[in-house]
């Protein structure tokens, strides 16, 4: 597609329930990457892939966060059993390779209730 | 990867230059220096990124000092639509995944 597409928009979910976030990066794209933002703070890296292959996972919160990219396109963010300190915007965003620029996309705005 | 210093905020007026400072005393040989730009609610948006070497590009120059211990982001005639949040980030080619924004400078362009 012309840029990185993230869906749902807007996701509320009760405590304790599991989400799903997806992303579908520009076409072509090699390295995809998920950070999350606070109201007023700038994104924190969460992970990241190259293809289908996840290299870096240290921004992952805890082991409730969980990432894949199974065939080197979409990926998904699983939030499991998610608390009121989940919630966020989360943002994906998708490059050619590292010595370029980022493209994000419009993030989803998780709200756990 | 190095830490950078911005100030919190700037302002500008319209059609005049924004000159956008970043310090990066930390800096080693192999990482670059990245700019992005939120505006708004959006998300961040990729604007210009050098290793030693003076760069320009269609939105933006960007000065690096000769020692690479600071760098300037210049907007030549900015516009109402150029205020946003500017994020100056070091990061080297292996770990330049793992882009750490920081807080950044709000520039505020006004009339």
């Amino acid at each position: 597609g012309a840029g990185v597409s993230q869906s749902p928009r807007y996701k509320v979910t009760k405590r304790g329930q599991d989400v799903a976030l997806r992303c579908d990066p520009i076409s072509g794209h090699v390295s995809l990457y998920w950070y999350r933002q606070a109201l007023g703070q700038g994104p924190e890296f969460l992970t990241y892939f190259n293809y289908e292959a996840q290299q870096d996972k240290s921004g992952l919160p805890n082991d409730r966060f969980s990432a894949e990219r199974p065939e080197g396109s979409i990926s998904t963010l699983t939030i499991q059993r998610t608390e009121q300190r989940d919630s966020a915007m989360y943002r994906c965003a998708s490059s050619v390779g590292h010595l370029y620029g980022y493209t994000f996309g419009s993030g989803t705005r998780l709200t756990v209730v | 990867d190095a830490k950078t210093t911005q100030p919190p905020s700037m302002d500008c007026a319209e059609g005049r230059a924004a000159n956008l400072p970043c310090n990066h005393s930390t800096i080693s040989g192999n990482e670059y220096v990245y700019w992005y730009r939120q505006i708004h609610s959006q998300g961040p948006q990729y604007i210009i990124h050098g290793l030693k070497n003076n760069e320009t590009n269609e939105m933006a120059s960007l000065i690096i000092t000769e020692d690479r211990k600071s760098s300037t982001l210049i907007l030549p005639h900015a516009t109402l639509r150029d205020t946003a949040v500017y994020y100056c980030i070091v990061s080297n080619t292996g770990t330049a995944s793992k882009l750490t924004f920081g807080t950044g400078t709000r520039l505020q362009v006004t009339l």
